[in-house]
């Protein structure tokens, strides 16, 4: 029982690339989220999704696309790779109804050169 | 606009001794305030919660105080431990929006032995 496994958990891209991040569940929750982690920012949502086939966009969601084909997979698209997108990326999800408690997978570590 | 703020940056205490970090927020529609404790290449994990109809929540060495008046909330780790040396953040949800979490800016905490 993984939980939330996110993959790559590491990548390096040059400017103007592509990629797709992909966060899978095995707990059958309802919501999941994308989050990015910079130094003395916190957490900052990136886009989101209340379930499957539905996504939103959350505090900073230029730059990035989301996918939720399926309940279990949630995607994080880059599709010109920029700087600004270096970070550490989260995924989260949570049981509908079940406020504030969030399951993190490990991370993503993204550098773009 | 950083929705919730906390404070400080990072927090050196000697073993044995209270920790303390502090959040303020903004929006008085948040109804959930929990705290996250992360360690290096982990990611976040919830630690303990507290809504604001109590001023109070005690789980074990970790207490969370909250002043709705004052539109703010703590986190004190009691008997410090070099163990609880990591990264926490608070955040805080409202009933409309899906859950979503809006965190702090973390705070890292280095208990010294």
């Amino acid at each position: 029982n993984a939980g939330v496994t996110q993959t790559p958990k590491f990548r390096v891209l040059k400017t103007g690339q592509s990629m797709t991040l992909l966060c899978a569940q095995d707990m059958n929750h309802e919501y999941m989220y994308w989050y990015r982690q910079d130094p003395g920012m916190g957490l900052r949502l990136i886009h989101y999704s209340v379930g499957e086939g539905t996504t939103a966009k959350g505090e900073v969601p230029d730059g990035y696309n989301v996918s939720r084909l399926k309940k279990q997979n949630f995607l994080l698209g880059l599709e010109s790779a920029a700087p600004s997108q270096t970070s550490v990326y989260f995924c989260a999800i949570t049981r509908q109804g079940v406020a504030g408690e969030l399951f993190f997978g490990e991370g993503s570590r993204l550098t773009v050169l | 606009q950083q929705q919730v703020k906390q404070s400080p940056q990072s927090l050196i205490v000697q073993k044995g001794g209270i920790s303390i970090i502090n959040c303020a927020y903004e929006n008085t529609a948040f109804d959930y305030f929990p705290w996250y404790q992360q360690f290096p290449g982990k990611g976040p994990a919830l630690l303990i919660a507290i809504r604001p109809d109590v001023s109070e929540k005690k789980e074990g060495r970790f207490t969370i105080s909250f002043n709705k008046s004052a539109k703010q909330f703590s986190l004190h780790i009691m008997d410090s431990q070099p163990g609880d040396s990591a990264t926490y953040f608070c955040a805080a949800s409202s009933p409309q929006g899906a859950q979503k979490l809006v965190f702090g800016q973390g705070t890292r905490l280095t208990i010294n032995p």
